[in-house]
């Protein structure tokens, strides 16, 4: 079944710990895009990619990094985790034939960095 | 600045009302707007719409755009309590390849 999976879907961290939240879809889509929403707030574009080594940073500055190594997996790291950096980070995808309009969107990891 | 706006940013409602809700746009080369809805996990696609006047219709959701006024209302009838959710709506906008601009969303509470 063509989905897009995000793990861990919550995590609490120490700060200074380096993680990595991984974000995969079975669905052989080219884009891809990482979101984080605060409560309450909108969903802000922070990583994008178009295809496999292809990655641009988005409309809100992150100390995040992202890779794009395989054309279904797109993980977003954090060298060091410090508070600021709790939030709910969403992951979605889509696709580049013709009618694709809507972006699929996965589960999402909470983070909370103590 | 490119900005999606909307209202209310909460509304309680009981079973069986209609409720409007709003979403306004400033957005440099306008492609399309979408409605999501968003419960406990991922945001779920609602609609697409690009033509002015043109309502989409899903069951008892339906929506429509006025390009001329940059706004777009997501209706919802006879409310269920299943209908409780953040309802977001997005702009895509030209120059990139599917890349949105979210709403802080409203956040329905259906009570029965």
């Amino acid at each position: 079944e063509a989905d897009i999976y995000q793990t861990p879907r919550y995590l609490v961290i120490g700060t200074g710990k380096k993680i990595t939240l991984e974000c995969s879809q079975t669905m052989g889509h080219d884009k891809m895009y990482w979101y984080q929403q605060d409560p309450g707030m909108e969903l802000h574009l922070i990583h994008y990619s178009y295809g496999v080594n292809s990655t641009e940073k988005g409309d809100l500055s992150s100390e995040s990094t992202v890779s794009r190594i395989r054309t279904e997996h797109f993980p977003l790291t954090l060298e060091s985790a410090r508070p600021s950096h709790t939030s709910q980070y969403l992951c979605a995808s889509l696709g580049s034939n013709r009618g694709a309009y809507e972006q699929y969107f996965g589960p999402g990891t909470r983070l909370t960095v103590t | 600045e490119d900005k999606v706006v909307q209202s209310p940013l909460s509304l309680v409602v009981h079973e069986g009302d209609t409720v409007t809700l709003n979403c306004s746009y400033e957005v440099t080369n306008f492609r399309s707007l979408l409605w999501y809805k968003q419960e406990k996990k991922a945001p779920t696609f609602l609609f697409m719409l690009t033509s002015s006047g043109i309502e989409k219709k899903s069951g008892r959701l339906s929506s429509i755009l006025d390009k001329k006024e940059l706004f777009s209302i997501l209706n919802i009838t006879a409310t269920q309590t299943g209908d409780s959710a953040i309802y977001l709506c997005a702009v895509k906008y030209g120059g990139s390849q599917g890349n949105l601009i979210f709403g802080k969303g409203t956040k329905l509470s259906v009570k029965p």
